[in-house]
């Protein structure tokens, strides 16, 4: 079983819809979980770093953590066709980082 | 404040070739790491260095090595190309290493290897 597992999609939505990515991890270490944008031919790009269970915003960005059930979610309101990327969670233990292999995301205009 | 810096953003080598592949962090940070991307496996761990010590490593073979330099600039060789090791390379900086601060990646070298 890998330590982090993430849908890879594809997923497709039209635009102005609310997206909801999702990854589930193992091992109850994990203390810092974030969220990354990949466009094509480019490096992932920070989103998103939360520490602690609950929500953290940033503009139409909301990440979700529930330690509990070991699951954390990224949602995106009123979804872009700049938003057509690649997303990858990330956790982290001390100082080694664990990566989901990636949701890809296509935002129909 | 600049990014993460990698050059070159493209390679084509041969078999059994080698080659050396940079990366310039952000100011500041003294944690880097190399991440081997592939559309199949994902990112891979291969690297990371603090201070010019490797602190740890993936599960790569030797043919895969790096260092870093006292400004914290980093390279990654990798000796005996395979077909195999056609992928993105990418370099992460960080402040401290992952228990204060996340990674920041560049855009990566893109290895062709025929």
């Amino acid at each position: 079983q890998k330590e982090v597992e993430q849908d890879p999609g594809p997923l497709s939505v039209p635009e102005g819809a609310i997206v909801s990515l999702n990854c589930t991890y193992s091992n109850s270490a994990f203390q810092y979980f974030m969220w990354y944008r990949q466009y094509s031919r480019k490096g992932p790009e920070l989103l998103m770093y939360t520490y602690s269970s609950g929500n953290k915003e940033d503009g139409r960005f909301t990440a979700q953590v529930d330690k509990s059930s070991k699951y954390i979610s990224l949602f995106i309101r009123d979804s872009q066709p700049s938003d057509s990327a690649t997303y990858l969670c990330a956790m982290s233990e001390g100082n080694q980082f664990y990566f989901g292999t990636g949701t890809s995301l296509t935002v129909i205009p | 404040k600049a990014g993460v810096t990698q050059t070159p953003r493209y390679l084509i080598k041969t078999r059994g070739q080698q080659v050396t592949l940079s990366c310039s962090p952000i100011s500041g940070h003294r944690s880097v790491s190399w991440y081997q991307q592939t559309p199949g496996q994902g990112l891979q761990f291969l690297f990371e260095y603090f201070s010019e010590t490797q602190r740890n490593k993936g599960n790569f073979p030797g043919r895969f090595s790096g260092r870093q330099f006292s400004n914290s600039r980093s390279e990654m060789n990798v000796s005996t190309l395979e077909l195999g090791d056609s992928a993105l390379y990418l370099c992460a900086s960080s402040g401290q290493g992952a228990a204060n601060s996340p990674l920041h990646f560049g855009n990566g070298t893109r290895l062709t290897v025929t």
